[in-house]
């Protein structure tokens, strides 16, 4: 099956750190733009970071720069974003997604690992 | 940034019925060297990630029913579903790649009535 599996959600106090992953099985990530999308409870998707193929080019949300840092593992087919300094605001599902070629569209997409920043 | 707009915020409309949602995008998204529009539908149902339906304006996703249709240039573009069906319900969001950040609409709620 196709599909991308993201981990390493959970509950976080504001200030820590968490890091989550996107593994593909099934598909390779190798090649193509890589990208993480949140979605905060109840409201519309919000594109964060993506990174080019061979992880030599990064690009990131205002909200999140110079807090998140996105990478990757060809060899090990998995995506990465550490998330340093978390607030409240952080607090949503955090879906990773494959693009093909330096801008097209989100395809496929994880199921999404949620990510809660509270005291 | 790219600011994109979706009308109505929430629709209902009776099986069979045809559904229309609007996008309108605060700058163009059409570029002009290869002629495309760099905007993609998707469809979320609850509990589930997005799922793409419709690239580059107009272009349906392989498996996609032929119901679902995209179509507008530049700035104004439109999802339609020909004839509601009850698997249609869902939220729905245009999204531009045209230029980072990538945004999307506030997306549009559909309902049967």
């Amino acid at each position: 099956e196709v599909q991308l599996v993201e981990s390493g959600g959970g509950l976080v106090q504001p200030g820590g750190s968490l890091r989550l992953s996107c593994a593909a099985s099934g598909l390779t990530i190798s090649g193509y733009w890589m990208h993480w999308v949140r979605q905060a409870p109840g409201k519309g998707l919000v594109w964060v970071s993506r990174i080019n193929s061979d992880g030599t080019t990064t690009t990131y949300a205002d909200s999140v720069k110079g807090r998140f840092t996105i990478s990757r593992d060809n060899a090990k087919n998995t995506l990465y974003l550490q998330m340093n300094s978390l607030r409240a605001e952080d607090t949503a599902v955090y879906y990773c997604a494959r693009v093909y070629g330096d801008y097209g569209w989100f395809d496929p997409w994880g199921q999404g690992t949620l990510v809660t920043v509270s005291s | 940034d790219i600011v994109m707009t979706q009308s109505p915020d929430s629709l209902a409309v009776s099986l069979g019925e045809r559904a229309t949602i609007n996008c309108k995008s605060s700058q163009s998204v059409l570029y002009s060297p290869n002629n495309k529009n760099y905007l993609a539908w998707y469809q979320q149902k609850p509990g589930q990630p997005p799922k793409l339906l419709i690239y580059w304006a107009s272009t349906r996703e392989s498996g996609v029913p032929d119901r679902f249709g995209g179509s507008g240039s530049g700035t104004d573009f439109t999802l339609t579903i020909s004839s509601l069906q009850a698997e249609d319900v869902a939220v729905y969001y245009c999204q531009q790649y045209y230029s980072t950040p990538y945004t999307f609409g506030q997306g549009t709620r559909l309902e049967i009535k």
